[in-house]
Formats: structure tokens, C-alpha cells, sequence
């Protein structure tokens, strides 16, 4: 069955620092992955997406990037956080345009 | 661009009522629509989807059609219960593979 990993749980990290979250997908070949952020009491806004190996489509402009170095690897990262940066950020797999999307536990970052 | 509306909340019924929860959408070409739920302290998790025009998705008790005239998938349950009390959000999916969501519908429901 397919499984999917997203780690850590919980960050709390200082303005200006680098951010690396990392998510994995285990039991399925060449998913599309996702990133989201979810503000609370607020939905979920796409960050970027990947249908492949290195392509990476950016939703929003601003201090994060996304990486996909490996086929059911994907990175989300900063090279200095902002505050506005603090939130929640899910990781989700999918398999082809008519199948829904399941996420990971989400990871609760707090920049101070 | 592609978007998803989905009505003001929060939603609060009595047990046993009958919910509706909007969800509007506009996109280009032919997008598969989804429901999900959030549970609280819980993750989101797939609840119906519909992947082509009038098809309509169903699972526990709700259920939703792919209307494509007026570009809508509206949520419908007959009769509420207290444990159906979560966010309810509704996604679009595109021919590229890109997944976006409404802003999400808190319902809660009264015993």
C-alpha cells in the first residue's frame, strides 16, 4: 500500500534561517506531489507542484522553493525565513488527473 | 486562472437536518472535482469525487454533483449528524495535475 512520510512534525526556527522539509512517498512510481500551506481557519493555498523528476510548478511567488530530486522525494525549502513563513505545510501524492490527492501529517512551522 | 468558491461559514445545524455546502468553480477544459473532510485535530481525507459532467460522487450519506452549465459541485447530506462536525473543502483537479481548494466550510452540527 502507498504511504506517505512527511517530517518533522514540529519546527520552531529563527528569522532569517534556512527551512528544509522533506517528504517522501513510499508504494507508488511517478506521482505528482504537492505542497500546501494551511493558515488557520483558512483553506489550503498550493505552493508548488511536480508531475515529474525536476519539474516543479510555482503556484505563489515568495521565500520558498521546491525541489524533487528524487521521484518520490520532495523538498521544500528556504534559504531565509521570514515570519510570515510560519504556518502549516502538508505534502500530498497523487496519480493522474482523475484520482484525489492524500496527505501527509503536515509539519507546524513557527518562525521567531 | 483556475479557482474554487465555496460558501461562507461556519455552518451550524440542528442533528438530522439537511446540509448544502456551495462550491463553484472556473477552469479551462475538464477538471475532476473532489470533496474532502477534516476531522478535527485529524488530516484531510478524501470524501467523494466526480470526474466528468453530472456524474455524481458519493460516500457516507453525502453527495455531490458535477454540474458543468453552472460549474458547480455542491455537498448534500439528507440528514446531519453531531459526528459529521469538521471542515469541509472543496478541489479541483486539472488536466496538468494541479490540485487547488476552496477556502473551506466549517460545519457544525447541534444534538
Amino acid at each position: 500500500s502507498q504511504t506517505i512520510h512527511q517530517w518533522p512534525a514540529t519546527l520552531v526556527q529563527p528569522v532569517g534561517s534556512p527551512l528544509s522539509l522533506e517528504c517522501t512517498v513510499e508504494g507508488t512510481s511517478n506521482p505528482n506531489l504537492y505542497w500546501y500551506r494551511q493558515a488557520a481557519g483558512r483553506g489550503l493555498q498550493l505552493l508548488f507542484y511536480s508531475v515529474g523528476i525536476g519539474q516543479i510548478s510555482s503556484e505563489v511567488p515568495q521565500n520558498l522553493s521546491a525541489s524533487r530530486p528524487q521521484d518520490r522525494q520532495f523538498i521544500l525549502s528556504s534559504k531565509k525565513l521570514l515570519l510570515s513563513d510560519s504556518g502549516f505545510y502538508l505534502c500530498a501524492w497523487s496519480v493522474g488527473p482523475l484520482y484525489g490527492a492524500f496527505f501527509g501529517q503536515g509539519t507546524r512551522l513557527t518562525v521567531v | 486562472g483556475d479557482s474554487v468558491t465555496q460558501m461562507e461559514g461556519p455552518v451550524t445545524l440542528s442533528e438530522e437536518a439537511f446540509l448544502t455546502i456551495n462550491c463553484t468553480y472556473t477552469a479551462t477544459g475538464y477538471p475532476s472535482l473532489f470533496w474532502y473532510v477534516q476531522y478535527p485535530g485529524e488530516g484531510l481525507q478524501l470524501l467523494l469525487k466526480a470526474t466528468k459532467a453530472d456524474d455524481k460522487g458519493s460516500n457516507k450519506g453525502f453527495e455531490a454533483t458535477y454540474r458543468k452549465e453552472t460549474t458547480s459541485f455542491h455537498l448534500e447530506k439528507g440528514s446531519v449528524q453531531v459526528s459529521d462536525s469538521a471542515v469541509y473543502f472543496c478541489a479541483l483537479k486539472s488536466n496538468t495535475g494541479k490540485l487547488i481548494f476552496g477556502q473551506g466550510t466549517t460545519l457544525q452540527v447541534k444534538p
